[in-house]
């Protein structure tokens, strides 16, 4: 069965210290891939996406996330976190069939805190 | 322009008890998704709506659950009667389309306690 790992579920980083956030996925085709966050009292946001061309790609809010077939990750990556990237970071990918579909195959989710 | 809106934010009933959560998609998005996040596990799919029908129900755990998407506008997820595992957060989203432009956007969730 296709699934996503997030194998932190807990990152602590200093403010202005670089962040990666690893996803790895299960699937047997190339997927769609997709990073979402929610912050504290807000709807999941979509930073970033993949479907194809060009392996690395930019997000919002400076995040970037690369699509590493090998290894079937997609990691996500801030060269210089701020306090308010403090949230929850949530890997996915659509579901087999038609493709991007909506219907979306969520990792557990990876918060992260960040000090001063 | 309002985003995806849910209702209630939060709902706190005894097991064989019904709830009903509301969800008001984007004006215009024809598609209409609903999540579950159960504690500790990960945001899982229930169902999409196509307008009023339903597309896919296949992530819908069991027939206490009972959607419905009248006009095609505003959603209603029904759990009746209430067990205790249905505790969890859901999650409502909505597209323009399907496709490669199309991107979910999603509410803030209403969070379901069943003592």
């Amino acid at each position: 069965a296709q699934s996503v790992t997030q194998p932190d579920i807990h990152i602590t980083v200093s403010e202005g210290a670089s962040l990666e956030l690893r996803c790895n996925y299960s699937y047997g085709a190339t997927p769609y891939l997709f990073w979402y966050v929610q912050s504290p009292g807000q709807g999941l946001q979509l930073l970033l996406k993949y479907f194809s061309g060009d392996t690395l790609v930019q997000g919002i809010k400076g995040f970037e996330a690369e699509f590493k077939r090998s290894q079937s990750s997609f990691n996500l990556r801030k060269p210089s976190v701020h306090w308010s990237d403090a949230a929850e970071y949530f890997c996915a990918v659509d579901s087999p069939g038609s493709g991007n579909t909506g219907k979306l195959i969520f990792g557990q989710g990876t918060t992260l805190q960040v000090k001063p | 322009e309002a985003g995806v809106t849910q209702f209630p934010s939060h709902s706190v009933i005894e097991k064989g008890q019904t709830v009903t959560l509301r969800c008001d998609p984007i004006s215009g998005h024809d598609n209409l998704y609903w999540y579950r996040r159960v504690m500790g596990k990960e945001i899982k799919f229930l169902l999409h709506f196509v307008k009023e029908s339903k597309q896919d129900e296949s992530g819908m755990p069991n027939n206490r659950f009972l959607a419905e998407r009248t006009g095609g506008t505003y959603s209603t997820l029904k759990v009746q009667p209430a067990e205790l595992e249905d505790s969890g957060v859901y999650f409502c989203a909505s597209s323009l389309k399907k496709g490669l432009t199309g991107e979910l956007f999603f509410g803030e969730g209403s969070r379901l306690t069943v003592l």
